[in-house]
């Protein structure tokens, strides 16, 4: 069976400050998702990997597929990026997605 | 573009009910999927289609059915409801496969169900 594995469980970090948050898998997959989910409830695609590094504004994904990790880095966070951030990864060959807990980071002012 | 929809946003319901929650997404998505959120767990999946008329099992499906009949929609049953399906309920569409692999997911705003 195949485990995701977050952390860490919870972040609070100051305004400004360089947040990675990590996850690691145990099987092959074909696909790596990071997914932000608001307070509100709603969830968000941030970046599909299935390799190698992707950038959009301040958040950077990269993933190491012989080490099964991938990292979410935020640079300069702030207040809104106060979130839960869930990593989900597709085995490859199946359609089907695991995910893991999720990390709820909270950026203080 | 409206994305996915997904309705109701709140519902009550008493043990033994039953009861539809629906999904629809107008982006011609193969891949639907449909999750439960319970506190301190990840999503969990429960059903999941990859086209019209094909669904399959998740890793929670005891108690749900769904069915296919349209590339738009994925609805989810609860034939009778009972107090451990109350939980948070996610639809999610992609335009990937694990062959094609292309795919962002798209979730719609969540189901959030209470059985008495």
């Amino acid at each position: 069976k195949n485990e995701v594995e977050q952390s860490p469980q919870n972040l609070t970090a100051q305004e400004g400050e360089f947040i990675t948050i990590n996850c690691s898998y145990s099987v092959g997959i074909s696909a790596l998702h990071w997914l932000q989910q608001h307070p509100g409830g709603g969830i968000v695609s941030l970046f599909m990997l299935s390799s190698g590094k992707k950038k959009h504004g301040r958040l950077i994904a990269t993933i190491n597929i012989q080490e099964k990790h991938s990292s979410l880095h935020i640079t300069a966070s702030h207040p809104r990026d106060s979130a839960v951030y869930i990593c989900a990864v597709r085995e490859g060959g199946s359609e089907k997605l695991v995910f893991g807990k999720g990390t709820k980071l909270t950026v203080n002012p | 573009n409206a994305g996915v929809t997904q309705t109701p946003k709140f519902q009550v319901l008493k043990t033994g009910q039953s009861m539809t929650l629906q999904c629809a997404q107008d982006m011609n998505h193969e891949y639907m999927s449909w999750y439960r959120q319970d506190p301190g767990m990840g999503l969990r999946l429960i059903h999941y289609s990859v086209g019209a008329g094909i669904t399959d099992q998740g890793e929670v499906p005891n108690g749900y059915n769904v069915s296919r009949s349209t590339t738009e929609d994925f609805p989810l049953r609860l034939l009778s409801a009972a107090p451990s399906q109350t939980s948070v309920y996610f639809c999610a569409s992609t335009s990937g496969t694990s062959v094609l692999n292309t795919g962002e997911l798209f979730f719609g705003e969540g189901s959030r169900l209470t059985v008495l």
